[in-house]
């Protein structure tokens, strides 16, 4: 079955300190995989996205970058986090079979930055 | 860029009513999906449209893709409490290097019992 796993579910972090998410999906190959964020009562901002190994796009100009070092791996980090960096993050992907597609989007990372 | 404007932003309604949210854009999409997420938790996919002018039902859910391929409907009839939550549209172009998704910015839904 296609499930995807998002890790860790909270984590609470000083300002300047760094960041790692990571992102895993399975039963699939060749996902596009994407990164949002969203804050209290907010909708939803895309961050980045990534079509392959490799390839990265990147939405807004932040204090945060991805990386893609496999197929179904998806990582999103900061080297020094900033207050504003808080916020509920979202992993998601899009399988690319035909007009068949799935949208699934992983648990969530609340972050909060002290 | 590409946007999708939601509306109503919030509701408040008797347990029992139906609800109906919509979305537009100024851009044509090749798909419209619509989610719902509960306080905490990832959103998750309530229903998808991949046709201009498709109408597709999950449960008490019914949403349309518009024949303009710029908005799209959600219906929900007989509401009850746990269709509480936020409900977000998306709308997609799928294919080449392209597939992100574009959501609006939600509706929240409180139902009283």
């Amino acid at each position: 079955s296609q499930t995807i796993h998002q890790w860790p579910a909270t984590l609470v972090q000083p300002v300047g300190s760094p960041l790692s998410l990571e992102c895993t999906v399975e039963g699939t190959s060749n996902p596009n995989l994407y990164w949002y964020r969203q804050a209290a009562g907010r909708g939803l901002q895309l961050l980045f996205y990534s079509v392959g190994i490799g390839q990265i796009s990147s939405e807004v100009p932040q204090n945060l970058s991805a990386s893609r070092p496999q197929d179904r791996q998806f990582i999103l980090s900061s080297k020094k986090l900033l207050l504003s960096d808080s916020g509920f993050y979202l992993c998601a992907w899009i399988t690319r079979r035909g007009g068949l597609a799935g949208y699934t989007f992983g648990s969530g990372t609340r972050l909060t930055v002290v | 860029g590409q946007q999708l404007n939601q509306s109503p932003q919030s509701m408040f309604i008797q347990e029992g009513e139906d609800v109906s949210m919509n979305c537009t854009s100024s851009s044509i999409f090749n798909t419209w999906l619509w989610y719902k997420q509960d306080p905490g938790e990832g959103p998750v996919l309530l229903i998808a449209l991949y046709k201009a002018g498709e109408l597709t039902s999950n449960g008490r859910l019914t949403a349309q893709f518009g024949i303009t391929r710029k908005d799209s409907f959600l219906n929900i009839s007989a509401s009850i409490p746990s269709d509480v939550g936020i409900y977000f549209c998306a709308g997609l172009n799928y294919g080449g290097s392209q597939g992100n998704l574009i959501f609006g910015k939600g509706t929240k839904l409180s139902v009283k019992p």
